[in-house]
C-alpha cells in the first residue's frame, strides 16, 4: 500500500477557470476527508465521506465547490470559476471506519495557484 | 463547536535538548481523542502521538509524550532529546466521538539548531 495519493502535487490556474483535484484513499479506507490549508494555517475542514455517501460540508465549501466519491474508492473535488482566494493547499486524508480513534493518514496535497 | 489554540507560533531548540509545545482546546463532549500531528516541509502529514480523553495515563511514543490536563482542557507535547529531524509544523488536532472531521490548531513551527 502506497498511502493516500493526489494528483496533481501542483496546479497553476487563471482566475475564472474550473479545476478538479483527485484523491486515492489508502484501499478499503472508508471514511475520506477534504481539508484546505492557507501558509501559515492549520488544516480547515471542507467536507468528508463515508463510503459514496458525503456526510458533511463545512460552511467554507461555497457553492462554486463540489466533491464525489462515486464509488466509494477515489474522490474528486472540483472548483468551478477559481478565484485568487482559492489559492492554498488542498489535503486529502483517509481513515478506516471502525474506531473513532484512529489516525487520519494524509496524502501530500495539492497546491493550487490562482493567478 | 471545538476549537483548538495553539498560542505558540515558532519555537526552536537545541539539538538534543527538550522543548515542550503547548495547546488548549474547547469542547463540552465528555470523550474524545487528542493527536500530535508533524507536517515536515513540502511533506505529508503524519502522527506522533494521540490521547482518549477518558485514559488517565499520558501516551508516550519513544522520545515523544503528553501532558494531558483534562480539566484545564491542556494538552502539550514534550520532545525529548530532540533531533533534526524533528523540524516541522507541529499541529495539535481534536476529534470529537464518532469519527468526525479532524479539528486542527494554527500550529508551532519548531526549528532545532544544531
Amino acid at each position: 500500500d502506497t498511502g493516500v495519493s493526489q494528483d496533481p502535487r501542483h496546479k497553476i490556474t487563471k482566475r475564472g477557470q474550473n479545476v478538479t483535484f483527485r484523491c486515492d484513499p489508502i484501499s478499503e479506507h472508508n471514511r475520506l476527508y477534504w481539508y484546505r490549508q492557507t501558509l501559515g494555517q492549520g488544516p480547515e475542514f471542507l467536507t468528508y465521506f463515508q463510503n459514496e455517501a458525503q456526510l458533511e460540508k463545512s460552511r467554507l465549501l461555497s457553492d462554486r465547490f463540489s466533491a464525489e466519491r462515486p464509488k466509494g474508492s477515489f474522490s474528486t473535488l472540483e472548483i468551478q470559476r477559481t478565484e485568487q482566494g482559492d489559492s492554498a493547499m488542498y489535503l486529502c486524508a483517509s481513515s478506516p471506519g471502525r474506531g473513532w480513534g484512529t489516525e487520519a493518514f494524509f496524502g501530500q496535497g495539492t497546491r493550487l495557484t490562482v493567478v | 463547536a471545538q476549537t483548538v489554540t495553539q498560542s505558540q507560533p515558532e519555537m526552536s531548540v537545541q539539538e538534543a535538548e527538550t522543548v515542550t509545545l503547548s495547546c488548549t482546546y474547547d469542547t463540552s463532549e465528555s470523550d474524545y481523542y487528542l493527536f500530535w500531528y508533524k507536517q515536515p516541509p513540502s511533506r505529508q502529514m503524519i502522527l506522533v502521538i494521540r490521547q482518549e480523553a477518558y485514559k488517565q495515563q499520558n501516551a508516550t511514543e519513544n522520545r515523544f509524550s503528553v501532558n494531558f490536563q483534562k480539566a484545564a482542557k491542556s494538552f502539550s507535547l514534550k520532545i525529548s532529546d530532540s533531533q533534526l529531524g524533528d523540524a516541522a509544523m507541529y499541529f495539535c488536532a481534536y476529534r470529537g466521538e464518532g469519527n468526525t472531521p479532524l479539528v486542527f490548531g494554527k500550529g508551532t513551527r519548531l526549528s532545532v539548531i544544531a
